[in-house]
């Protein structure tokens, strides 16, 4: 019964491959997100979606596609994998703009 | 980027209060204040938030400075499992929320 689950845990691929990793929430939310936490910690918002629409898309490269097929998933494709996407992806969901946020426990992506 | 400043480190007895501070000078007036943290391997997990009063809840409490240009986040009693990194975001009106690098707290027994 985890609240917000991503899959794979761990992803181990080489450059120039396209993987996805799934994300599912069953709180019921309506706004999920994927965050970047690279080699120094530091967590980035990638994108946000709210009720299947994208709301905040930060700069990140068009290789990245979120894809929500309804309000429970949001699953991120990447394209042509590259060394600098290693880093593990979280997956987040809220229930409106202003409650907090709920975290998976993460995927770890490494592009070898 | 993240609009707010938080010490790299600190670090506690078990047992004793800790008061983490954070730095937010150049808050808005509709940017609530939160607190998460992340413990080794695992996600962010929220710990509380606020805007303008303090906040007590089941983990922690939240001081806010009058000028809400500074806050304080206060668990009461470390234990060994509260070691993490804190970290203090403003998340504004766009729903917004950046993370800095936030502080190790380090619980020593």
């Amino acid at each position: 019964d985890t609240a917000v689950s991503q899959t794979p845990k761990y992803l181990v691929t080489q450059m120039g491959n396209d993987k996805s990793i799934k994300c599912e929430q069953n709180l019921g939310h309506d706004t999920m997100y994927w965050y970047k936490q690279d080699s120094k910690k530091f967590l980035k918002i990638m994108f946000s979606y709210n009720n299947k629409e994208l709301i905040i898309n930060e700069t990140v490269p068009n290789r990245f596609s979120p894809k929500s097929p309804d309000k429970a998933h949001l699953n991120l494709h990447i394209n042509s994998l590259e060394l600098g996407d290693s880093a593990v992806y979280f997956c987040a969901s809220s229930q409106g703009q202003r409650s907090p946020l709920h975290f998976g426990n993460g995927t770890r992506l490494t592009v070898t | 980027d993240a609009k707010t400043t938080q010490p790299n480190s600190m670090e506690s007895n078990e047992e004793e209060p800790v008061h983490l501070p954070c730095n937010h000078s150049t808050i808005s007036g509709t940017d609530y204040i939160h607190w998460y943290r992340q413990l080794p391997s695992q996600g962010p997990e929220y710990v509380i938030h606020g805007l303008t009063s303090n906040v007590n809840n089941r983990m922690a409490s939240l001081a806010i400075a009058e000028d809400r240009k500074s806050s304080t986040l206060i668990l009461h009693r470390a234990t060994l499992r509260d070691a993490a990194v804190y970290y203090c975001i403003l998340r504004d009106n766009n729903n917004d929320m950046r993370f800095g690098a936030g502080t190790r707290l380090t619980v020593k027994p």
